[in-house]
């Protein structure tokens, strides 16, 4: 299967505290792209991260890429009640379909 | 707000109807792109159109169809529907095919198939 794989599936932290997600793909890619599902609810684009790219940030969130090891992961620091949601990495080879994983769910209690 | 909107957002059908869920992309994108979301699965790759043609297609079987129009728009159908069919229904679109571009979800349209 192409699909690519979220680590942890689930993940509960405190208010303030940092979440790491990380995802692992199995083949080369375009870029990588970072998603957030509320429940019930569309996918919120959150940072592409292109194959040539190392790091992004953008506010809270910071991605970062390694090709050698086919790996994203996704760090949210100063979590909030608001972060709840699962979260998504998804791929691009040269094709048209974006592949996702299975995601993280991130709880966040205050 | 990512530009992407569809219909309906929730509907309920019956096994062997058919079902019709459209979209409409956001402005100057020209690529569409449908997925379907099983609950607590990943989204899964249906077809893509690009310029009002078929551009690339999932493991998905015939009677899932599309269409896009001059504008962009996109229309999903879903002929024979079966129970397994129940699911989100995302509506993605792009600047171009490739998949070098950022590409904007829509809020979905929930299907329930009894």
């Amino acid at each position: 299967s192409q699909q690519g794989e979220e680590d942890p599936q689930a993940l509960s932290i405190q208010e303030g505290e940092n979440a790491t997600m990380n995802c692992s793909y199995k083949t080369s890619i375009n870029n990588l792209q970072w998603y957030r599902q509320n429940s019930g609810r569309g996918l919120v684009h959150l940072i592409l991260i292109r194959s040539n790219e190392r790091e992004k940030h953008s506010g809270r969130l910071r991605v970062t890429l390694d090709t050698s090891k086919k790996s994203s992961s996704l760090l949210i620091t100063a979590s909030r009640a608001a972060d709840t949601a699962s979260y998504f990495c998804a791929y691009n080879q040269a094709g048209t379909a974006l592949i996702f994983g299975k995601g993280t769910t991130l709880s966040v209690s205050s | 707000e990512t530009g992407v909107t569809q219909s309906p957002t929730h509907l309920i059908k019956t096994r062997g109807q058919q079902v019709t869920l459209r979209c409409s992309s956001q402005s100057g994108h020209n690529t569409v792109s449908w997925y379907q979301q099983a609950l607590g699965q990943g989204p899964q790759f249906i077809f893509q159109y690009y310029r009002e043609e078929e551009n690339g297609r999932g493991n998905f079987p015939p009677r899932f169809s599309g269409l896009q129009f001059p504008n962009y728009s996109s229309e999903l159908n879903v002929n024979a529907l079966e129970l397994d069919d129940s699911a989100l229904y995302l509506c993605a679109s792009s600047a171009g095919t490739g998949g070098r571009d950022t590409i904007y979800f829509g809020e979905g349209s929930w299907l329930t198939v009894v």
